[in-house]
């Protein structure tokens, strides 16, 4: 069975600040990672896709890396807004095997 | 574009009784769809994969006559929680891929089950 952690579980930061999170998994049989930002009450927005070892993906001030030859991936926020307030899931495969995620609270 | 819609987002039922929920994707033919449940403090655990016209397949550990799935459409894919027991209350969400994105999966806002 697959299994993907995230680190760490919640997290909380002033309004500026920068973060980041880990997702780590096996490294054999790697095919694809997802990041997810998932708000209360609405659907989990994709990020990213993330196939290739050292990846670099950038959308605004959230970044990407990915290391598939030691099993884990990156997510940076860069200067935290109160709207970046969310969990944040990565999942691998195809069908999506899921983290449990960490929970971001951004305070102003 | 993409978006995925998923009805009901609360629902309240007697122990005994069937409930559906409905996942549909609303701007796109969904070729792929997968029903996920959620328990607190848990992640996402895939229940099924469906294909539009072809029986679900269902992961290990999970009842095919306990969670019907139904994907009769490109458009449309159901989960009927028959005979509900209050195990099996819990954050029931879908998602959906279509094949002109084949890397990308979109997520409905999810059901929350709840069975007296």
């Amino acid at each position: 069975i697959l299994n993907v952690e995230q680190s760490p579980q919640s997290l909380h930061v002033q309004e500026g600040d920068s973060t980041n999170f880990t997702c780590s998994f096996p490294s054999s049989n790697f095919y694809a990672l997802h990041w997810y930002r998932w708000e209360t009450a609405k659907s989990p927005e994709a990020l990213f896709v993330m196939t290739l070892n050292g990846d670099e993906k950038k959308k605004g001030r959230i970044s990407a890396t990915l290391n598939t030859k030691e099993g884990y991936s990156y997510l940076y926020i860069k200067g935290s807004q109160p709207e970046d307030s969310a969990t944040y899931l990565c999942a691998l495969g195809t069908a999506l095997i899921f983290g449990k995620g960490t929970t971001l609270s951004v305070s102003s | 574009g993409a978006v995925v819609s998923q009805h009901p987002s609360r629902v309240i039922c007697k122990s005994g009784t069937s409930v559906k929920i409905e996942c549909r994707s609303l701007d796109f033919q969904a070729t792929t769809m997968f029903w996920y449940r959620q328990f607190p403090k848990q992640s996402l655990m895939l229940m099924a994969t469906s294909n539009e016209g072809s029986k679900a397949t269902y992961e290990q550990g999970v009842e095919k006559d306990k969670f019907l799935i139904n994907h009769a459409s490109l458009t449309l894919s159901t989960l009927t929680v028959t005979s509900a027991h209050p195990e099996d209350s819990s954050f029931y969400i879908c998602s959906a891929r279509t094949s002109g994105r084949p890397g990308e999966l979109f997520f409905g806002e999810g059901s929350r089950l709840t069975v007296l």
